[in-house]
């Protein structure tokens, strides 16, 4: 069981906008802002897609955003299209012990 | 452009010890962390550990015990090494690179993969 609790799957239709929640504790997302979020395709290593919350590594679309409230982080997708149909995981730093987790996964399916 | 390419056994008998070797080309080992991370068919991703250039480690708490990993700057190379495994070991190995830019390193997030190795435990 993975340490922070994502949807097992979300979809949307082209153009619309999704949201991905992952949900940890105040021990993980709740205390760091040291969120980040990877979009995996199939047979392909992760991408990273926002760091720290809400920042996007160059080359990264700005349909993507993160953000945070509390104990949960949120990834927003605008404008879906075909091609961001993939696996998406959440990831925190949990603090000098445990140190990195990450969210079981959500497959997002382009309707 | 640096690429990162693991090695090693794709197959290791249950309660014998695992090895992988990642070899870091196209740029230098140093000043990076460089992490291990898993993941089993059809499951998540699982952060195993990281070793610094000067050889500085952190581990998952959950593996800490069986686990040790290595750097040899000289041959551009960083390893693992996983103890006593199990059918639970069984997985996809990435090797990964902490994200850093602009002259500035973002630690926990990891921007450059390997394209993984599958080792699986069996008899």
């Amino acid at each position: 069981q993975s340490a922070l609790t994502q949807p097992a799957s979300v979809s949307g239709s082209p153009g619309q906008s999704i949201t991905i929640s992952c949900t940890g504790t105040s021990s993980d997302i709740g205390n760091y802002n040291l969120v980040s979020w990877y979009q995996q395709l199939p047979g392909i290593a992760p991408k990273l897609m926002i760091f720290e919350v809400n920042k996007r590594p160059s080359g990264v679309s700005i349909r993507f955003s993160g953000s945070k409230s509390g104990n949960t982080a949120s990834l927003t997708i605008s404008g879906l299209q075909a091609e961001d149909e993939a696996d998406y995981y959440c990831c925190s730093f949990a603090g000098s012990s445990t140190y990195v987790v990450f969210g079981g996964g959500t497959k997002l399916t382009v309707l | 452009q640096v690429q990162l390419q693991e090695s090693g056994p794709g197959l290791v008998k249950p309660s014998e010890t695992l090895s992988l070797t990642c070899t870091v080309s196209g740029g230098s080992i140093n000043s990076y962390y460089w992490s291990w991370i898993r993941q089993p068919a059809g499951k998540g991703l699982e952060w195993i550990g990281r070793i610094y250039a000067s050889g500085l480690t952190n581990y998952n708490p959950s593996l800490k015990s069986r686990v040790s990993m290595s750097i040899d700057a000289s041959t551009n190379q960083f390893s693992l090494k996983l103890t006593s495994v199990t059918a639970a070991d069984t997985a996809l190995y990435y090797c990964a690179r902490e994200y850093c830019s602009g002259g500035r390193c973002y630690f926990w997030y990891f921007d450059l993969w390997g394209r993984g190795t599958l080792v699986t435990v069996s008899s």
